[in-house]
């Protein structure tokens, strides 16, 4: 199992805001940045959200990210069919000298 | 733009190597890092490891340690990633991405990855 835990599946009708939660521990989350990609099908990923809750250009204001204490969560509001995709979270684990992924969670716009 | 462009799928018999490249374009590739991820059909992500385009320092996953390889060629401004002794769980598709931080997740952005598939 995924080192960084997050629910497997989420959805949400077009228009509204779903929220995707990572929990981690003291030497990953607790102590360091989180990082959101998205991956939609058959794709690469893609950078959502670095250092916490920073848009790279290009990615839309409906994208937000947070951290409190040794959790994250991704927000997307305004739903879209687009937005269809697998969302992992990530970040470095002292403990362990790597990077750490969630076991993603797979968003459908019902 | 940054790109990065990955060679092609590979079909490896079991006990074999392959040798995965990324050749970037669109910066300067010594102020950045690469970093591979594979993901196995239907699952997660996993971090396999980083080398700095800068100096050659490598961090490998500990469960591929003494498997995996990466190198650099900085007058073409590719990498690559070798992995030996393949077994049926190495059957993958191959990320490489360019890396801000040796000791951060910030990928950005990623090649269109590798199919490996080991099969005897």
């Amino acid at each position: 199992q995924s080192v960084l835990t997050q629910p497997p599946s989420a959805s949400g009708t077009p228009g509204q805001r779903v929220t995707i939660s990572c929990s981690g521990s003291s030497s990953n989350i607790g102590t360091n940045y989180v990082y959101w990609y998205q991956q939609l099908p058959g794709t690469a990923p893609k950078l959502l959200i670095y250092r916490n809750n920073q848009r790279p250009s290009g990615v839309p204001d409906r994208f937000s990210g947070s951290k409190s204490g040794t959790s994250a969560s991704l927000a997307i509001s305004g739903l879209r069919s687009e937005d269809e995709a697998d969302y992992y979270c990530a970040a470095w684990d002292d403990s362990l000298s790597s990077v750490v992924f969630g076991g993603g969670t797979k968003l459908t716009v019902l | 733009q940054v790109q990065l462009v990955q060679s092609g799928a590979e079909v490896k018999k079991p006990g074999a190597s392959v040798k995965v490249s990324c050749k970037a374009s669109g910066y300067t590739f010594t102020t950045y890092g690469i970093s591979w991820v594979r993901q196995a059909p239907g699952q997660g992500l996993e971090w396999m490891g980083w080398i700095s385009a800068y100096n050659g320092n490598t961090n490998y996953a500990q469960k591929l340690q003494g498997r995996v390889t990466m190198t650099t060629d900085t007058s073409t401004s590719t990498a690559y990633m070798e992995l030996r002794s393949l077994r049926s769980d190495d059957t993958a598709v191959y990320y490489c991405a360019r890396s801000h931080d040796g000791r951060a997740p910030w990928f950005d952005p990623w090649g269109q990855g590798t199919l490996v598939t080991v099969s005897s």
